[in-house]
């Protein structure tokens, strides 16, 4: 089966510009996960959906950063505008159930902001 | 903070020998997770752990929970060359965390 799909791999931008990642998940699961990923830190959670509900976006930077799950598939996330501590990996999961589940992520997207 | 973290924060070891990693949390949970990520592969499930289980097997893998002590511990068995990588737990209380990470180096 076909794993998670993220677009684009790499971005650079410079601070105060905008940029949008998409991330197309696991046929069939309704769970979908953002994470932002510091270099040298483990993962934390931005934002879950479960099918095209918000369930937790207690972490996600609300005055810049934005993420949509139009028709309970795939999703973007965006920054608008971006800092230099925006700097990491961001890193899309998706799951099943979203209940004691094993979560499948996609290779991620490397954002540098200059 | 994060939830969990992992100690130590960096293992090297030689072909064959054992790894063991552990985490400590701060919270209740519902089930403890550990993850690999290596540049090849990115992050990879490796074994679930609930909160009324104490111990776990999987192939090279044994996990350990001790939810009084708030802590698990990862330990892989006659290492290889293949398991360098970077090594998480999560942990699944009210939200979803990761920790700090144990950056294991097998040598051949």
């Amino acid at each position: 089966e076909a794993g998670v799909a993220q677009s684009p791999r790499y971005k650079i931008i410079e601070k105060r510009q905008s940029v949008a990642f998409w991330c197309n998940p696991i046929s069939g699961h309704a769970t979908l996960y953002w994470y932002q990923q510091i270099l040298g830190q483990g993962p934390k959670l931005l934002i879950q959906f479960q099918n095209n509900g918000v369930v937790d976006d207690s972490q996600l930077p609300k005055d810049r950063f934005s993420a949509e799950r139009l028709k309970g598939v795939d999703s973007t996330l965006k920054i608008q505008p971006a800092k230099l501590e925006d700097s990491a990996v961001y890193l899309c999961a998706s799951g099943t159930s979203g209940i004691q589940e094993t979560q499948y992520f996609g290779p991620g997207t490397r954002l540098l902001v200059l | 903070s994060q939830q969990g973290e992992e100690d130590p924060q960096a293992l090297s070891i030689q072909e064959g020998e054992n790894a063991t990693m552990n985490c400590s949390y701060k919270t209740s949970i519902n089930n403890l997770q550990w993850y690999r990520q290596n540049s090849g592969r990115g992050l990879v499930h490796l074994i679930l752990i609930r909160s009324n289980e104490r111990e776990k097997h999987s192939g090279r893998l044994r996990v350990t929970l001790d939810t009084s002590k708030k802590s698990s511990s990862l330990l892989i068995t006659a290492s290889r060359a293949a398991d360098t990588a970077s090594y998480f737990c999560a942990t699944d209380g009210n939200q979803f965390y990761f920790g700090t990470g144990t950056s294991l180096t097998v040598i051949p």
